[in-house]
């Protein structure tokens, strides 16, 4: 069972918004900065966003995240076929190091 | 271009032991904390362990505590993970990160470790 908690299946139509969320408590979300991934199948993790709302170059501005107490939310807007993946969520922990959810998979429709 | 380039890994027995490794090239290794992260199969991320720059301070997820080391050799940028007293539930793909996370924002390709008899 994972320290962040997420939704393991989202969905959505092509061109469609999503929202994939991730709850923690106050020793990981809520001190502390999230970082988004996306993994497709049998590759590694791609960082997405990270401090929480901040994209790498690259990153489409379809990709969004945000925080707000112990939750954090990342968005994608106008979704692709190609953004079929898994989604993780990620934080420091004051008591554990590093923690991740579970993991989202996304179906895009 | 920074790449991590990962070697080892392989099938081993229960109680077994294994060396993971992680080549880094195009950027200044000595300035990074170095990470490993594990997927078991079919399953979600999981942080193992991080190293310092020089060294000097380590961290380990509990359940690896006391059978996994960790090393690191600057002139040769390159950065270990020793996996002994392997148990089945290790089994994963095992990935190098650069950094000391949770922000990586580049990754080795992964190296599967399986534990089975």
């Amino acid at each position: 069972q994972s320290v962040l908690t997420q939704a393991p299946s989202a969905s959505a139509t092509p061109g469609q918004r999503v929202t994939i969320s991730c709850s923690g408590s106050s020793s990981n979300i809520g001190s502390n900065s999230v970082t988004w991934y996306q993994q497709l199948p049998g590759t590694a993790p791609k960082l997405l966003i990270y401090s929480s709302n901040l994209r790498p170059s690259g990153v489409p501005d379809r990709f969004s995240g945000s925080k707000s107490g112990t939750a954090a939310s990342l968005a994608i807007s106008g979704l692709q076929s190609e953004d079929e993946a898994v989604y993780y969520c990620a934080a420091w922990d004051d008591t554990l190091n590093i923690v991740f959810g579970g993991g989202t998979k996304l179906t895009v429709l | 271009e920074v790449q991590l380039v990962q070697s080892g890994g392989g099938l081993v027995q229960p109680g077994g032991s294994l060396r993971l490794s992680c080549a880094a090239s195009g950027f200044t290794f000595n300035t990074y904390w170095m990470s490993w992260v594990r997927q078991p199969p079919g399953k979600g991320l999981e942080w193992v362990a991080n190293i310092k720059q020089d060294g000097s301070e380590q961290y380990f997820l509990d359940s690896v505590k006391g059978r996994f080391t960790l090393s690191r050799d600057n002139a040769r940028n390159s950065f270990y993970l020793q996996v002994n007293s392997l148990r089945v539930e290790d089994t994963a793909v095992y990935y190098c990160a650069r950094g000391r996370g949770p922000t990586y924002f580049h990754w080795g390709q992964g190296s599967l470790v399986t534990v089975s008899s």
